[in-house]
């Protein structure tokens, strides 16, 4: 199974809003509502931002966000701050099985 | 709290075994599923498979499935990650995660444990 693919990098000034697109096909992000994206700062280990495409887990600030049409998830990251500067990786599922994660994004603040 | 910890780096020879653990605590083990994550150096994160304390019942990536053997150990909330015969191809860190089942992404992390093989 292919990796999702997500744009190298993104970048934004404090305060502004940035998009990372996920793209799949129908039989990952198309066909499921079970998409989550992680955050990874450098030496450290992934944290959960969203799952179930747009739910935040409890202590996720509200200024991140996901959502999903056809075979492209997105995750905007509103009111950008110094601290989001990480890699992105959205992940895809049908059930306890066949896991896709995304090929990553690096977010830089300006 | 929920933890997840793993047994420490590991350096190790081409052709060699290795068994690294994921000890889970704060949370009732046998509830939720484990997953085990690749992540290469520079590289991004491979879901290799995921297993259930409760009945170990295990589902495999097929791209991990005839490399590693995932088992749990639910008396001692501990899942394992097994190699019988390492690579150089097999350095990386390996996570493991916490995921509530059909729904839901992988909530709770353990630190990841570094696997160096080389001659």
């Amino acid at each position: 199974q292919s990796a999702l693919t997500q744009p190298r990098s993104v970048s934004g000034s404090p305060g502004q809003s940035v998009t990372i697109s996920c793209t799949g096909t129908s039989n990952d992000v198309g066909n499921y509502q079970f998409v989550s994206w992680y955050q990874q700062h450098p030496g450290r280990a992934p944290k959960l931002l969203i799952y179930d495409v747009s739910k935040r887990p409890s202590g996720v600030p509200d200024r991140f966000s996901g959502s999903k049409s056809g075979n492209t998830a997105s995750l905007t990251i509103s009111g950008l701050q110094t601290e989001d500067e990480a890699d992105y990786f959205c992940c895809s599922h049908p059930g306890t099985y066949n896991f896709v994660f995304g090929t990553a994004t690096k977010v830089s603040v300006l | 709290e929920v933890q997840l910890v793993q047994s420490g780096a590991e350096l190790k020879k081409p052709g060699e075994s290795l068994k690294i653990s994921c000890k889970g605590s704060g949370y009732k083990f046998h509830d939720y599923w484990i997953g085990w994550v690749r992540q290469m150096p520079g590289k991004g994160l491979e879901w290799m498979g995921l297993i259930y304390p409760g009945d170990s019942d295990t589902r495999s990536s097929p791209s991990f499935q005839d490399q590693v053997t995932i088992s749990v150990d639910k008396s001692i909330n501990t899942a394992y990650l097994q190699w019988s015969s390492l690579k150089a191809s097999d350095t990386a860190i390996y996570y493991c995660a916490r995921h509530p089942g059909r729904s839901g992404g992988f909530d709770h992390w353990g630190q990841g444990t570094l696997v160096s093989v080389s001659s």
